[in-house]
């Protein structure tokens, strides 16, 4: 079976620090690892994602993952955040079939 | 513009009453899914289809149910069973339908239900 755990509920961050989101995995199966980001009262876009090769992702807006096979990890990072990335970031795995098992959440609030 | 679109953006409903949730996508995708997002709860996956005239019950199907007539549409139909349908509902679609475990999920812009 797939579980996914974000660490933390809430991140409060201040403009231009760096911020890691934590996000643990299971899996019985081979790992495929998301990360989404959720606007106010908007849909999920993803980030990024994790599929084979290099164990470092990255997206067009900074953020960056690193799949951590021995540690069940693959936190979300970024060296230097703005106001516009406060939003809610989810952490999934993908189970059979097709689907995606998600985490909690984790709202960042990026602070001036 | 390929998308996905769901209608209504907010929808009120009295206690008793069914009601409908419409999810269409021209994204040419086989595999369509509902999910039901409550604070800190994350996604819930209700409902999911592979393909036309086919689907399967998610995680928390009890008090719900979909149709898959058309490849491009997924209405979702929460019935006066489910006890508490209040929530945030996100559709998804992804190109399918192997049940492919690297495909990437595309999400609408939600649906918010408030039961009165």
């Amino acid at each position: 079976a797939q579980s996914v755990t974000q660490l933390d509920s809430q991140v409060p961050v201040f403009e231009e620090a760096p911020v890691e989101l934590r996000c643990n995995y299971s899996s019985s199966v081979s790992v495929y690892l998301f990360w989404y980001v959720q606007y106010p009262n908007q849909g999920l876009q993803l980030l990024l994602k994790y599929l084979s090769g290099s164990t470092l992702v990255e997206s067009i807006n900074g953020f960056e993952a690193e799949f951590n096979k021995s540690q069940t990890s693959f936190h979300l990072r970024k060296p230097s955040v703005h106001i516009s990335d406060t939003a809610e970031y989810f952490c999934a795995v993908s189970a059979l079939r097709g689907k995606l098992i998600f985490g909690q959440g984790t709202e960042l609030s990026v602070k001036p | 513009d390929g998308g996905i679109t769901q209608s209504p953006k907010y929808l009120f409903r009295k206690e008793g009453q069914n009601v409908t949730l419409s999810c269409e996508q021209n994204l040419n995708h086989d595999a369509m899914y509902w999910y039901r997002q409550d604070p800190g709860q994350g996604l819930r996956l209700i409902y999911y289809s592979q393909i036309v005239n086919d689907f399967q019950k998610g995680d928390i199907a009890e008090g719900y149910s979909v149709s898959r007539e058309k490849k491009e549409s997924f209405p979702l139909t929460v019935t006066s069973a489910q006890k508490n349908p209040t929530a945030f509902y996100l559709c998804a679609s992804s190109l399918g339908p192997s049940g492919g475990r690297t495909d990437t999920q595309y999400f609408g812009p939600g649906t918010r239900l408030t039961v009165l």
